[in-house]
């Protein structure tokens, strides 16, 4: 069984520029968690999509957006690149995430620097 | 303000040794999950709790919910074990998770 495949796994952009990552989740898992680490304020949540749709948004800028797809495979975009944008993003799948108790799978990350 | 807090934030240990890592919130959960990140940035769940207590192997992640405090152990730790353990809580109010700031364990041979 396949896991949580991230790409790509690591990427420099330029202040200004933007930046699409992809993540596939799990085959039968509905649901795509993204996350933001970086080392002066560790894991954050950025949002999560069930269906297609935005179930969960965390606290950050309009400057980052995702979606997601029939096939449940996400894409996040971060536009207007910033030097504090550079982090490790992780996403991670679950068969409904949300409220539930399903466990979830996390990729290997897109390790992304802003120069 | 809610928070998550972990202890300790660095641990050493000898190979062998039985380690325990706490985490403490601050008010009601709906779950939380135990997470192991090796160096290089992959995560991977080790346990999602709501109650009680769940065994892995050499992992017991245990959890009372009404002094709002769980912990991690690990028995006959390993040096594989060395990573950095993160716990994240799912707030009763919401859906999302909100990440400790971890424990950096090191397991000597």
């Amino acid at each position: 069984k396949a896991g949580v495949t991230q790409t790509p796994r690591y990427l420099i952009k330029t202040r200004g520029q933007q930046v699409t990552l992809s993540c596939s989740p799990i085959s039968g898992h509905r649901s795509v968690s993204w996350y933001q680490q970086t080392p002066g304020q560790g894991l954050q949540f950025l949002f999560e999509y069930f269906s297609e749709t935005q179930r969960n948004k965390g606290n950050f800028p309009g400057r980052f957006s995702g979606r997601q797809f029939s096939n449940s495979r996400s894409e996040m975009n971060v536009s207007t690149l910033e030097l504090g944008d550079s982090a490790l993003y992780l996403c991670a799948s679950s068969l409904v995430g949300g409220a539930s108790n399903y466990g979830y799978t996390f990729g290997s990350g897109t390790r992304l620097t802003v120069v | 303000k809610n928070e998550v807090e972990q202890s300790p934030q660095n641990l050493t240990a000898q190979e062998g040794e039985f380690i325990t890592i706490n985490c403490s919130y601050s008010v009601g959960i709906s779950a939380l999950h135990w997470l192991q990140q090796h160096p290089g940035g992959g995560i991977v769940s080790l346990f999602m709790l709501s109650s009680g207590k769940k065994k892995h192997g050499r992992l017991i992640a245990t959890i009372n919910i009404q002094e709002k405090h769980s912990s991690l152990h690990i028995t006959a730790s390993h040096p594989r074990d060395s990573a950095v353990y993160i716990c994240a809580v799912r707030w009763n109010t919401g859906n999302q998770f909100y990440f400790g700031t971890g424990t950096s364990l090191t397991v000597i041979p």
